[in-house]
This record gives C-alpha cells, sequence and structure tokens, in this order.
C-alpha cells in the first residue's frame, strides 16, 4: 500500500530540538525522504535515507529509520525560524515510478 | 530560470468550465510528474511522463482530467467541465531519467479556485 501516516502540527521554541514522525507501509522502498514546503513555495527535498540505513546526520538533520516498525523521523537540532515550514515524509513504492506522500507536519518556530 | 516553472500560479474559474495549467520542467529533464494537493493534504499524485509518453496515469481521478507532453518537455494538465472539488494546488515536479535517489523538482504550482 501507499499509506504514510503522519501527525499534523508542532510548535517548537526557537533554539530547541524538534522531532517530527512518520509511518510507512510499503517495506520495499530503496529510499525515504523528507520533503519540505514553505508558505507560498514549491516542495524541496530536504534529505533523504537509504533503506539499508538506520540513521543519517546531515548537519542539524539527524534521520532515523526502523525498518521493523516502518517508522521514520526527523529531528531538527537548533531550531530556527527559517524551519518554519510543512514537512513531509515521502516514499517510492515497490514498482512504481513516483513519491507516495504523507499528510504533512506543519512546524511553527516560535522566536 | 532553472527551476520547474508553473503557470498561472492562481486561476479562479467558474463551475462547468475548461482549464488549462501549464508546466515547463527543468531542461534536459525527461521525466514529469503531475500532483495534486488539497488544503491540509500532502500532494497525491496524477500522472507521470517518460519522455512524451504517459508511463502512469493512475492518478487522474476522472475522464476529465487529461494531460498531454507532446514534444517530450512541456506539459499541459487540462481539467474538463471543473467542479468545485476540483479546487487544489496542482503541482508539478521534474527530474533526470536516472537519479541516484528519486529526488524530484518541484514547481511552486498553481493554485485552482472552482467557484
Amino acid at each position: 500500500g501507499e499509506d504514510v501516516e503522519q501527525s499534523l502540527f508542532l510548535s517548537v521554541r526557537e533554539g530547541d530540538s524538534s522531532v517530527i514522525n512518520c509511518t510507512y507501509t510499503d517495506s520495499s522502498s530503496t529510499y525515504l525522504y523528507w520533503y519540505k514546503q514553505e508558505p507560498g513555495a514549491g516542495l524541496q527535498l530536504l534529505t533523504y535515507i537509504f533503506s539499508n540505513m538506520d540513521m543519517k546526520q546531515d548537519q542539524r538533520l539527524t534521520v532515523l529509520l526502523n525498518k521493523k516498525d516502518k517508522h521514520l523521523s526527523l529531528r531538527i537540532a537548533d531550531t530556527q525560524t527559517g524551519d518554519s515550514a510543512i514537512y513531509f515524509c515521502a516514499e517510492i513504492p515497490y514498482g512504481n515510478n513516483r513519491l507516495a506522500f504523507g499528510k504533512g507536519n506543519q512546524v511553527v518556530v516560535i522566536p | 530560470g532553472a527551476g520547474v516553472s508553473q503557470t498561472p500560479s492562481n486561476k479562479v474559474t467558474e463551475k462547468g468550465k475548461y482549464v488549462e495549467l501549464r508546466c515547463d520542467p527543468i531542461s534536459g529533464h525527461t521525466a514529469l510528474y503531475w500532483y495534486r494537493q488539497s488544503l491540509g493534504q500532502g500532494p497525491e499524485f496524477l500522472i507521470y511522463f517518460q519522455g512524451t509518453g504517459a508511463a502512469d496515469d493512475s492518478g487522474l481521478p476522472n475522464d476529465r482530467f487529461f494531460a498531454v507532453r507532446p514534444e517530450g518537455s512541456v506539459s499541459t494538465l487540462k481539467i474538463q467541465r471543473t467542479e468545485r472539488g476540483d479546487s487544489a494546488v496542482y503541482l508539478c515536479a521534474s527530474s533526470p531519467e536516472r537519479t541516484n535517489t528519486g529526488e524530484l523538482f518541484f514547481g511552486e504550482g498553481s493554485r485552482l479556485t472552482v467557484l
């Protein structure tokens, strides 16, 4: 299936860490993605993780993948006002050529 | 610019009218995707082109929706007899034929409002 589930809203104080969670259903996806959508802008790839990895660190971003539970998370360290956006996790289900997106998490950073 | 360009950025139309939305992908990108994003939802797949042909149109909701890409570059999404439920942001994305990661490059979208 292509169901990707995410919780909806998170507010965080500037400088704190924020964690966004996602569950997915297709265990055969090769890559899992986090996309960012800022107000009035197109989606932009933020980071991705290969399915044989458990963790990926990319500057302030840490992606954790739990394949057993089909759970993906994104941690943003030292959250800044520019991190205010909607974050979507996404996968390419086996046999498809397209990304399947979750509903998104809106992150609001409070100065 | 070098990114994916979509026009118009905003379109307001009346129920029953015909609408065309245009996407100009990144030069050289052979794959082109259309998605639809309703308020509070994630993007929903509509159709995927590889070159000029529609490789996967399984996401088109009904036969009022049609898309073309006659020369393998610019694509047009066409919606006939628009309904209020068609109101959404229509997103276009492109990618090279082969990518290491499957990354898609998105345009800013065309916001369609059907009154």
